[in-house]
């Protein structure tokens, strides 16, 4: 069945640093990719998003890549701070259905 | 704006007992969902309801039934609860289909012993 596969499921960087992580799907419909951050004891919250038809997205100090081609999305985070410490979800998801696909998650943390 | 409330925040249940989980969002949005959320897994579909008056099945289903009360409100049922079930419980809101964001609620930790 459809999948996302996400990596790394842990992530540590010096604040300051970028992170970056890697998402794979695997249904070729997929056309909206959002990423979610879910703190401790909250729901996951929508940072940023992409549909097929751009590549790229941009919003501050977070952004996002997609390639269709070889059906990977990537999160960007640049001068991370502490304050981004937290668990990262991706989805990909399609026109005409309600199943969101996501991913296992990663949780980044931010070394002050 | 509240967005998507979630009752209650914690729940501890014994094998076999019953419950009802409650989720209400007053984004006016026409589609909800269930999700349950277990380490390692990511979130998992249980139920969605794409607009009033409709309810499908997700990708676990089993043990869990659901009533789509009205727009605002979309509640989850366990009939009989088993240790299987311990879990986060996450509702979710979007204006439409797959093509939308999802808006989450803030969870229920249910523990099944």
């Amino acid at each position: 069945g459809e999948n996302v596969e996400q990596h790394p499921s842990t992530l540590s960087v010096q604040e300051g640093d970028s992170a970056v992580i890697k998402c794979t799907y695997s249904d070729s419909a997929s056309n909206y990719f959002p990423w979610y951050k879910q703190e401790l004891g909250k729901g996951p919250q929508l940072i940023i998003d992409i549909r097929s038809n751009v590549g790229e997205k941009k919003d501050q100090r977070i952004a996002v890549t997609l390639n269709k081609t070889a059906k990977h999305f990537s999160l960007h985070i640049t001068e991370t701070q502490p304050e981004d410490s937290a668990v990262y979800f991706c989805a990909a998801s399609s026109t005409g259905t309600y199943k969101y696909i996501f991913g296992t998650g990663t949780r980044l943390k931010v070394l002050a | 704006n509240a967005g998507v409330t979630q009752t209650p925040k914690f729940q501890v249940l014994k094998t076999g007992q019953s419950m009802t989980l409650q989720c209400a969002q007053d984004m006016n949005h026409n589609s909800m969902y269930w999700y349950r959320q277990d380490p390692g897994m990511g979130l998992r579909l249980i139920y969605y309801s794409a607009s009033e008056g409709t309810t499908d099945k997700g990708e676990v289903p089993n043990g869990y039934n659901v009533s789509r009360l009205n727009k605002r409100e979309f509640s989850l049922r366990l009939e009989s609860a088993a240790p299987s079930q311990t879990s986060v419980y996450f509702c979710a809101s979007s204006v439409g289909q797959g093509n939308s964001p999802l808006h989450f609620g803030n969870g229920t930790r249910l523990t099944v012993t």
